[in-house]
């Protein structure tokens, strides 16, 4: 699977829109972008996954550039509750390819 | 509808000995993948298993055994504990279909070696 790279941390005031980037530049055709979070010492948690187009939920939206060498992940009105760390995953659809691969993510922290 | 469950929630073992975990996956999954996460660090795969076989394995020693049972509920074993064993391990479910299918994690279970 394609390595990502995040910035470590970042801040966002509560009710602003956060924007959490991702580059994943040797990504290739058939790889997915995937971003989950995780809350202090909870499992992971699944927010949205992409192919080229860009993905919106009821959760966040997911942009990814043409080139598809990097996303943005778009929390749209931030809450206290969105404090975590979120990765981005790139992922190819292959069976018996289980594996996640998780770098070590970017901190979010929502200032009141 | 219950999500993905894992027992106990914490333990605590000593060096040498053995641990067994627990997960059962959420309702309609029948694969599951284990995952431990050491401090600081994210999630890294050891195992995931489909049809009560092991079908990928991370980079981890033969020390890390599983088992998936009839129900789709699935065991971690860990031998001859060593104090860098304790993490949080994660079991994650999905339904192995074609697709892309999502994949879903539990709680967790958080092993402290001493």
């Amino acid at each position: 699977d394609a390595k990502t790279t995040q910035p470590t941390s970042m801040d966002c005031a509560e009710g602003r829109a956060a924007n959490l980037p991702c580059n994943h530049s040797t990504i290739s055709g058939n790889e997915y972008v995937y971003w989950y979070r995780q809350i202090h010492s909870q499992g992971p948690q699944y927010i949205i996954h992409g192919l080229k187009n860009n993905e919106t939920n009821e959760m966040a939206s997911l942009i990814i550039t043409e080139d598809r060498k990097s996303s943005t992940l778009i929390l749209p009105h931030a809450t206290l509750r969105d404090t975590a760390v979120y990765y981005c995953i790139v992922r190819v659809l292959d069976f018996g390819n289980e594996k996640l691969t998780f770098g070590t993510g970017t901190r979010l922290t929502i200032i009141p | 509808d219950a999500g993905v469950t894992q027992s106990p929630t914490h333990l605590i073992k000593t060096r040498g000995q053995q641990v067994t975990l627990r997960c059962s996956p959420k309702s309609g999954h029948d694969t599951v993948s284990w995952y431990q996460q050491a401090l600081g660090q994210g999630p890294q795969f050891i195992f995931q298993y489909y049809e009560e076989e092991e079908r990928q394995r991370g980079n981890f020693p033969d020390r890390f055994s599983g088992h998936q049972f009839p129900n789709y509920s699935s065991e971690l074993n860990v031998n001859a504990l060593l104090l860098g064993d304790s993490a949080l391990y994660l079991c994650a479910s999905r339904r192995w279909t074609g697709q892309q299918e999502t994949q879903y994690f539990g709680p967790g279970t958080r092993l402290l070696v001493l």
